[in-house]
């Protein structure tokens, strides 16, 4: 079963633009990890963050973690039309450390040049 | 080798045969995990190894799948009397060890369509 729910389910925006994508969750967590995924094929990682953290950031990525709301959201500064992708949040299952993920449905940006 | 890899890229089969999925994770890394990603979802999770054990199968939805990991290197699902529903894009990961706090490298996946 899914854990989370990306918010929103797609995204359009002009290149230079940020982009920002929320993710909730139901459970609670050890680790979020934020993926993504070109073409429904392979995934790459971007970012962790622990649950014991409240920001991070990454090069043009910046997460941050509310785990009274149960929410993480993703920001990508001065997008690319490279950055087209699906972007998936994931979770440990149950708060559990075993590193079997629970993924949410996605967010599908698209960058227009 | 670089990455994750998978074979085959595509499987298309009939309803009621036996597929064979394989996944060859990166070197060294001892866990590996399958998940199964339908059209506009996220990865499902299905069972994972740590070593040559899988350390939880919870995610298999039935007893028609079954996965290997003889050696702690390449893996195999498999599937038996495949459905119409089986139909999915089977993704393979690994990580040096188990752990939400690990990395997962992620193969490109095997489409498979049951016909």
């Amino acid at each position: 079963s899914q854990q989370g729910e990306e918010d929103p389910q797609a995204l359009s925006i002009q290149e230079g633009e940020n982009a920002t994508m929320n993710c909730s969750y139901k459970t609670s967590i050890n680790n979020l990890q934020w993926y993504r995924q070109n073409s429904g094929r392979g995934l790459v990682h971007l970012i962790l963050i622990r649950s014991n953290e409240r920001e991070k950031h990454s090069g043009r990525l910046r997460v941050t973690l509310d785990t009274s709301k149960k929410s993480s959201s993703l920001l990508i500064t001065a997008s690319r039309a490279a950055d087209t992708a699906s972007y998936f949040c994931a979770t440990d299952r149950n708060g559990g450390s075993q590193g079997n993920l629970i993924f949410g449905k996605g967010t599908k940006l698209s960058v227009k040049p | 080798g670089a990455g994750v890899s998978q074979t085959p890229s595509n499987k298309v089969t009939e309803k009621g045969k036996y597929v064979e999925l394989r996944c060859d994770p990166i070197s060294g890394h001892t866990a590996l995990y399958w998940y199964r990603q339908s059209l506009g979802q996220g990865p499902e999770f299905l069972i994972y190894f740590q070593g040559t054990g899988a350390a939880d199968d919870s995610g298999l939805p039935n007893d028609r799948f079954f996965a290997v990991r003889p050696e702690g290197s390449v893996s195999t699902l498999k599937i038996q009397r495949t459905e119409r529903g089986d139909s999915a894009v089977y993704l393979c990961a690994s990580s040096p060890t188990a752990g939400s706090q690990e990395t997962q490298y992620f193969g490109p996946g095997t489409r498979l369509l049951v016909l």
